[in-house]
């Protein structure tokens, strides 16, 4: 099955920085890879997605980019804010199969510092 | 309005009782999911139902039982708690061919 590896575990930034958080997966037909951002004691967020027919989609401070060779994603968020703080996770499925299972990395906790 | 839905938000129970925790979505989707996330965060799939059939069962003990009695409502039975169980569980929907997945607020079980 689909596995998917996340890094780094945690990243810690100064407002104004930018963060880059990594993810690779491990399934070709994986074509949906969305990130959710989940704020301490609250649900996860959809945030941003990308289908493997794009390379790049940004989204205001935020941009997802897809190497579908390589099989990795990452998630750029720039000029960062002290309220983007929280545990943002990526996730990989395949559309049209399996009705939308989603494989999570293991998550990244991002501290913004004012 | 209230996309998903969950009841109750924290459940405090002993090993070996049983309890369910329930959930519902108003957004007409299809497909419903449950995702349970322990201690560490980590956020893996448990079921899916689509149009109140099971699609995805993924390897949870026979304890855990979901029910879907209609495509908006999606519940879950767990049996003989463990201590293992604590987690926070998570119920999510979305639509056929759509695939983003829209998340409840989450249920808090704790087993003492």
């Amino acid at each position: 099955g689909e596995n998917v590896e996340q890094h780094p575990s945690t990243l810690s930034v100064q407002e104004g920085d930018s963060a880059v958080i990594k993810c690779t997966y491990s399934d070709s037909a994986s074509n949906y890879f969305p990130w959710y951002k989940q704020e301490l004691g609250k649900r996860p967020q959809l945030i941003i997605d990308i289908r493997s027919n794009v390379g790049e989609k940004k989204d205001q401070r935020i941009a997802v980019t897809l190497n579908k060779t390589a099989k990795h994603f990452s998630l750029h968020i720039t000029e960062t804010q002290p309220e983007d703080s929280a545990v943002y996770f990526c996730a990989a499925s395949i559309r049209g199969t399996s009705y939308g299972k989603l494989t999570f990395g293991q998550g990244t906790i991002l501290t913004v510092h004012p | 309005d209230t996309a998903v839905s969950q009841t109750p938000k924290y459940l405090v129970t002993q090993m070996g009782n049983d309890k369910s925790i329930k959930c519902e979505q108003n957004l007409g989707h299809d497909t419903m999911y449950w995702y349970k996330q322990d201690s560490k965060k980590f956020l893996k799939i448990m079921f899916s139902y689509n149009n109140k059939e099971l699609i995805i069962n993924e390897t949870v003990p026979n304890r855990f039982s979901p029910k879907s009695p209609d495509k908006a409502h999606l519940n879950l039975h767990i049996n003989s708690l463990e201590l293992g169980d604590s987690a926070v569980y998570f119920c999510a929907s979305s639509q056929d061919e759509v695939p983003e997945q829209y998340f409840g607020p989450g249920t808090r079980l704790t087993v003492t």
